[in-house]
C-alpha cells in the first residue's frame, strides 16, 4: 500500500481560479515533505520543502501547508494560469535520500 | 549550468532484448538516483549512488536490473532480457553532497521505455 495518498486524482479549473490539492501520508519517521510539479514529458521540479516544524511555505502562487500531527499536507494554487497545467506530486522523506512518492494530482487549467 | 540529462528520450525494444539507459548528472553532484514511473503510479526508487558506490540497491526489481556509475559522473541503468512489465519512464536525479534530509534532488526528463 502506498504510504502517500493524494486527492483528487485529477481536476479541471478555469484560468484565474484557485484550487487545493491534498496529500495524506503514513510515512514514519518523518523528515520532510516536498511538493513537485511535473510537466508532461519532463522530470519533476521542486516547488516547496517543509520540515516537521514548518506549517506553511510559499513559492509564488503556490502555498503548501503541513500538519505533522494529522499527517496531512495541502498545496494551494492561487489565480491559476494555463502554465499551471501539470501533475503535482507529494513526496515524503523518512530519512536521508529515501523518498516516498504519491501518484500525483493532474491539474488542467482551461481558458 | 546544464541540468540532468538522460538518453535516449524514448526507447522501443523487443521483449527479451537488453537496453541501456544513460544519465548525466549536474556537474559536481555526488549523489545520483534512479527511479521508475509507471502509468498512474508514483515514482518508485530503484537505486542510489554516492560517488561511484551504490549503498542502496534495494529498489531494483530483479536481477535483470543493474546500474553502474563511473568517474563519479555518468550512470548507466541496464535492463537485461526486457519484459513488457518493464515498460515505464525511467527518471534519474542528482543532488549535491551527501544525500541528506533536505538536499534537493534535481530530475532529468526521463527515458520512456516501451517493450513490445
Amino acid at each position: 500500500k502506498n504510504q502517500v495518498e493524494q486527492s483528487p486524482q485529477s481536476l479541471i479549473i478555469l484560468e484565474g481560479k484557485n484550487c487545493t490539492l491534498q496529500c495524506n501520508y503514513t510515512v514514519s519517521p518523518f523528515s520532510n515533505l516536498r511538493w513537485y510539479k511535473q510537466d508532461t514529458g519532463r522530470g519533476p521540479v521542486s516547488l516547496t520543502i517543509m520540515t516537521f516544524s514548518e506549517n506553511t511555505k510559499s513559492n509564488g502562487r503556490y502555498t503548501a501547508t503541513l500538519d505533522a500531527d494529522t499527517k496531512q499536507s495541502s498545496l494551494h494554487i492561487t489565480a491559476s494560469q494555463l502554465s499551471d497545467s501539470a501533475s503535482y506530486i507529494c513526496v515524503v522523506s523518512a530519512y536521508g535520500y529515501k523518498l516516498s512518492f504519491g501518484a500525483g494530482t493532474t491539474v488542467t487549467v482551461r481558458a | 549550468g546544464a541540468g540532468v540529462s538522460q538518453s535516449p528520450s524514448n526507447k522501443v525494444t523487443e521483449k527479451g532484448k537488453d537496453v541501456e539507459l544513460r544519465c548525466d548528472p549536474i556537474s559536481g553532484h555526488t549523489a545520483l538516483y534512479w527511479y521508475r514511473q509507471s502509468l498512474g503510479q508514483g515514482l518508485e526508487f530503484l537505486i542510489y549512488f554516492q560517488g561511484n558506490s551504490a549503498p542502496d540497491k534495494s529498489g531494483l526489481p530483479s536481477d535483470r536490473f543493474s546500474a553502474e556509475r563511473t568517474g563519479g559522473s555518468v550512470s548507466t541503468l541496464t535492463i537485461q532480457r526486457t519484459q513488457q512489465e518493464d515498460s515505464a519512464v525511467y527518471l534519474c536525479a542528482s543532488s549535491p553532497g551527501l544525500a541528506g534530509a533536505s538536499y534537493e534532488q534535481y530530475f532529468g526528463p526521463g527515458t520512456r521505455l516501451t517493450v513490445t
